[in-house]
């Protein structure tokens, strides 16, 4: 079975601080997916990245940053200089590398607070 | 190119009521699926549809349905409502083949149901 663990339900930052968002998942298959959604407060949930198991490489995208390491089951989220419009809730999610939507598997999500 | 639509964005209801959603994919998606949001269970896979055909379906009881158009265009019906149903209910559309979990999910802004 798999399972998703975000232990930070809730987040508080000043803008401009640096804020890293917890991920750590659990599974059986060899090979994955991973992936981050923002949930912003429009509702609609928001494609950050999706990472491969096989692909360990961290990642930068602007403000953003990733870091998978499958030896701790781990893909944290980090923003840096974080800015008001990043107030959202954060969303770390886990397939198997054959599945379809069916097979997504969520975790709880970390709210994050960004005020000035 | 127009993103996920769905309608109503907010519904009222009472128990025992029915509910139809309706979600619009993004042109040239022909794979839709269908999540429930709610702040005990966080996000629940409902439904897969993939060419009118519905490919898998989540745990939830017979009250829930659905069904896809030959335009794509996807509902979801809720029969026999209960207070429990009351949830935010994202649809997500993908490209490619059967919606494999590779391609990615664009997720519409959601449907907030509320069953009173």
């Amino acid at each position: 079975a798999q399972k998703v663990t975000q232990a930070q339900t809730e987040i508080s930052v000043v803008e401009k601080e640096d804020v890293t968002l917890d991920c750590v998942y659990e599974t059986r298959d060899t090979t994955y997916y991973l992936f981050w959604y923002k949930q912003p407060p429009s509702g609609e949930l928001v494609f950050l990245i999706r990472r491969n198991s096989f692909d360990e490489q961290n990642e930068i995208s602007g403000r953003y940053s990733w870091n998978f390491q499958k030896s701790t089951s781990s893909f944290n989220f980090t923003i840096t200089a974080s800015q008001v419009v990043d107030s959202a809730v954060y969303f770390c999610a886990l397939s198997p590398d054959t599945g379809t939507a069916s097979k997504l598997t969520f975790g709880t999500g970390t709210r994050l607070q960004v005020t000035l | 190119k127009a993103g996920v639509t769905q309608t109503p964005r907010y519904l009222i209801k009472t128990r025992g009521q029915q509910v139809t959603l309706s979600c619009s994919p993004i042109s040239g998606h022909r794979s839709v699926s269908w999540y429930q949001q709610t702040p005990g269970q966080g996000l629940q896979f409902l439904f897969e549809y993939f060419s009118e055909t519905q490919r898998n379906k989540g745990n939830f009881p017979g009250r829930f349905s659905g069904r896809q158009f030959s335009n794509s265009r996807s509902e979801m019906n809720v029969s026999t409502l209960e207070l429990g149903d009351s949830a935010l209910y994202l649809c997500a559309s993908s490209n490619g083949l059967a919606g494999r979990i590779y391609n990615e999910q664009f997720f519409g802004p959601g449907t907030r149901l509320t069953v009173l």
